[in-house]
C-alpha cells in the first residue's frame, strides 16, 4: 500500500535561520506531488506542485523553494526564514494522469522565532 | 485559472441537525471534485469525491452531488453529531490545469450536545 511519510513533525526555527522539510512518497511510482501552507489555523494555500521530476509549478511568490531531486521525494527549503513563514506544512501526493484524490501526510507545525 | 469558493464559517449547530456546506468551483475541461475533512491538530482525510457530472459522492452519511449546470458541490449530512466538529475543505482537481489541486477556505463546524 502507498504511504506517505513527512518530517519533522513540529520546528522551531529563528528567523534568519535555513529550513528544509522532506516528503517521501512509498509504494507508487510516478506521483504528483505536492505542499501547501496552512496558515491562521484554516485556509489551505498552494505553494508549490509537481507532476514529473524537473518539473515544479510555483503558485505564490514567496521565501520558499522546492525540488524534487527523485520520483517520490519533495523538499520544500528556505534560505532565510521570516516570522511569516510560520504556519502548518502539508506534503500530498495524487496518481498522475488521473483525476483522483490526494493522500496527504500528517504536517510540520513549523514555528519561526 | 481554477478555483473553488466555500460557505463561510463557522457554522454551529445543535447535534442531530440539518448540515449543509456550500461549494462552487469555477473550471474549464472536466475536474474531479473532493470534500477533505480535517480534525484538530490533524492533516486531512478524504471525505468523499465525485469525479464527473451527476455522480454522487457519499460516506459516513455526509453527501454531495457533482452538479456541472451550477458548477456546485454542496455537501449535507442530515444528522451531525458532536464527533463531525472538524474544518470541511472543499477541493477541485485538473480540468485543463492539469495535476493543480486547489481547495476552498475550509468551513469550521462544530457541534454541540
Amino acid at each position: 500500500s502507498q504511504t506517505i511519510h513527512q518530517w519533522p513533525a513540529t520546528l522551531v526555527q529563528p528567523v534568519g535561520s535555513p529550513l528544509s522539510l522532506e516528503c517521501t512518497v512509498e509504494g507508487t511510482s510516478n506521483p504528483n506531488l505536492y505542499w501547501y501552507r496552512q496558515a491562521a489555523g484554516r485556509g489551505l494555500q498552494l505553494l508549490f506542485y509537481s507532476v514529473g521530476i524537473g518539473q515544479i509549478s510555483s503558485e505564490v511568490p514567496q521565501n520558499l523553494s522546492a525540488s524534487r531531486p527523485q520520483d517520490r521525494q519533495f523538499i520544500l527549503s528556505s534560505k532565510k526564514l521570516l516570522l511569516s513563514d510560520s504556519g502548518f506544512y502539508l506534503c500530498a501526493w495524487s496518481v498522475r494522469w488521473v483525476n483522483t484524490e490526494a493522500f496527504f501526510g500528517q504536517g510540520t507545525r513549523l514555528t519561526v522565532v | 485559472g481554477n478555483s473553488v469558493t466555500q460557505m463561510e464559517g463557522p457554522v454551529t449547530l445543535s447535534e442531530e441537525a440539518f448540515l449543509t456546506i456550500n461549494c462552487t468551483y469555477t473550471a474549464t475541461g472536466y475536474p474531479s471534485l473532493f470534500w477533505y475533512v480535517q480534525y484538530p491538530g490533524e492533516g486531512l482525510q478524504l471525505l468523499l469525491k465525485a469525479t464527473k457530472a451527476d455522480d454522487k459522492g457519499s460516506n459516513k452519511g455526509f453527501e454531495a452531488t457533482y452538479r456541472k449546470e451550477t458548477t456546485s458541490f454542496h455537501l449535507e449530512k442530515g444528522s451531525v453529531q458532536v464527533s463531525d466538529s472538524a474544518v470541511y475543505f472543499c477541493a477541485l482537481l485538473g480540468g485543463t490545469s492539469y495535476g493543480k489541486l486547489t481547495f476552498g477556505q475550509g468551513t469550521i463546524l462544530t457541534v454541540h450536545p
